[in-house]
């Protein structure tokens, strides 16, 4: 069991909205630690999508947004595209654990 | 252009040796934290822990002390993560990672896949 709970599946048609949720607790997103978000194509490595809650690397499109709420941040992505489909997972720091860690992942359909 | 190159897919048998290696390039390798990632057959992302080449400086996460050896040599821009007695539940793909803002990872390997079977 992943110390961040995300939905393990989120489906969508192209060119709608998705939002993918991470869940933890006082002791890594509740403590202020930031959150990051990766994607993971099939076969491919991680790749950053979202870093420090809603900050895009350079070549992110706009369509993938951030937040982060008390216990827990969401990934958003607007006008789904059928590139889209793959793993995606949040990350963040436990303080308890002294820890990184890591959602178990939410795997994106695009119908 | 940071890149991180991974050597290649390795299969052991239980109780070999093993160590795999992720080479930096693009950037000043001493200066940046790098980091191992594990991801076993089907399943998620699990840190395994960091080091920093600069100055060998290394942290484990606690699931993972003690199970495996993280070093780094700054000359050939090189990390390395070692195993001195492989199990068949070590059969994963193992990932590098370059740690960026707020202990995230901003660029990684194209991964190892290491499988562990008699």
């Amino acid at each position: 069991q992943s110390v961040l709970t995300q939905p393990p599946s989120v489906s969508g048609a192209p060119g709608q909205r998705v939002t993918i949720s991470c869940t933890g607790s006082s002791s890594n997103i509740g403590a202020g630690y930031d959150v990051h978000w990766y994607h993971q194509l099939p076969g491919e490595a991680p790749k950053m999508l979202l870093y420090a809650n809603d900050n895009r690397p350079s070549g992110v499109p706009d369509r993938f947004s951030g937040s982060k709420s008390v216990i827990s941040a969401s990934l958003v992505i607007t006008g789904l595209q059928a590139e889209d489909e793959a793993d995606f997972y949040c990350q963040s720091y436990d303080r308890s654990l002294s820890d990184v860690v890591f959602g178990g992942g939410t795997k994106l359909t695009v119908l | 252009e940071v890149q991180l190159v991974q050597s290649g897919a390795e299969v052991k048998k239980p109780g070999e040796s093993l160590k795999i290696s992720c080479k930096g390039s693009g950037y000043n390798f001493a200066n940046y934290w790098i980091g191992w990632v594990r991801q076993m057959p089907g399943k998620g992302l699990e840190w395994m822990g960091i080091i920093y080449p600069g100055d060998s400086d290394t942290r484990y996460s606690p699931s993972f002390q003690g199970q495996v050896t993280i070093s780094a040599d700054k000359s050939i821009s090189t990390a390395f993560l070692q195993w001195s007695s492989l199990k068949a539940s070590d059969t994963a793909m193992y990932y590098c990672a370059q740690e960026g803002p707020g202990n995230s990872f901003d660029y990684w390997g194209q991964g190892t896949l290491v499988t562990v079977s008699s």
